[in-house]
């Protein structure tokens, strides 16, 4: 079983659109989570961490499920520049090494 | 732009020349990671290293691959010997500490090797 896996998508949705992706990870001693994009080409940049107790930051909210090993990203009113592919990751143990999920790739269309 | 430096950003090497990937982590960091993305791929980390230390190389392939952070200079990965397979994305990274808490890696734009 990988460490970390997502559906790779793509996941087309208008604008407008309210659009969510999982991911779930193996290791039930994973410390930290956190949600990353990565725009076609370029290099990843982090997009919002991942609490226990949910967080929100604008139109995205991030949740965490330590029993089922899952974790959620909530796109809200997605826009044409939320096209990405969105990157989930897991800090294994107490290991300093982020590990990467293979990405979901979203496409907003008009 | 004091960002995470990396160059090239694009090489072309022939089966079996070596290739040389450097990276200068952002003005006052001290911790630099390497990960590789295959075309379609996620990102496998490679290593970890610190300044003259290499922390985690759990992900280096154990032949021809090497990597260094001298005390003066950039971080370098070394690849000897390429084969059509080593053709993909070469990323590094760096953060001020470790990164297991806060979880915020600065990535810089990619070495993108292709092998012929």
């Amino acid at each position: 079983r990988k460490e970390v896996e997502q559906d790779p998508g793509p996941f087309n949705v208008p604008e407008g659109a309210t659009v969510a992706f999982n991911c779930t990870y193996s290791n039930s001693a994973s410390q930290s989570f956190f949600w990353y994009r990565q725009d076609c080409r370029k290099e990843p940049k982090l997009l919002m961490s991942v609490y226990s107790s949910g967080n929100e930051d604008g139109r995205f909210t991030a949740q965490l499920n330590r029993a089922s090993q899952y974790i959620s990203l909530l796109i809200r009113d997605s826009k044409l520049s939320d096209s990405a592919t969105y990157l989930c990751v897991v800090v294994p143990g107490t290991a300093s090494k982020l590990t990467f999920g293979t990405g979901t790739r979203l496409q907003v269309t008009l | 732009n004091a960002g995470v430096m990396q160059n090239p950003r694009h090489l072309v090497r022939r089966r079996g020349q070596e290739a040389r990937l450097r990276c200068s982590p952002m003005k006052g960091h001290s911790h630099v990671y390497w990960y590789r993305q295959l075309p379609e791929e996620g990102l496998k980390f490679m290593v970890y290293l610190q300044k003259e230390n290499i922390i985690d190389e759990s992900g280096m392939p154990k032949e021809r691959f090497s990597a260094e952070f001298p005390k003066e200079g950039p971080s370098i990965l070394r690849i000897q010997q390429v084969v059509r397979g080593d053709s993909a994305a070469y990323f590094c990274a760096s953060s001020p500490g470790t990164s297991g808490t806060d979880g915020e890696l600065f990535f810089g734009e990619g070495s993108r090797l292709t092998v012929l």
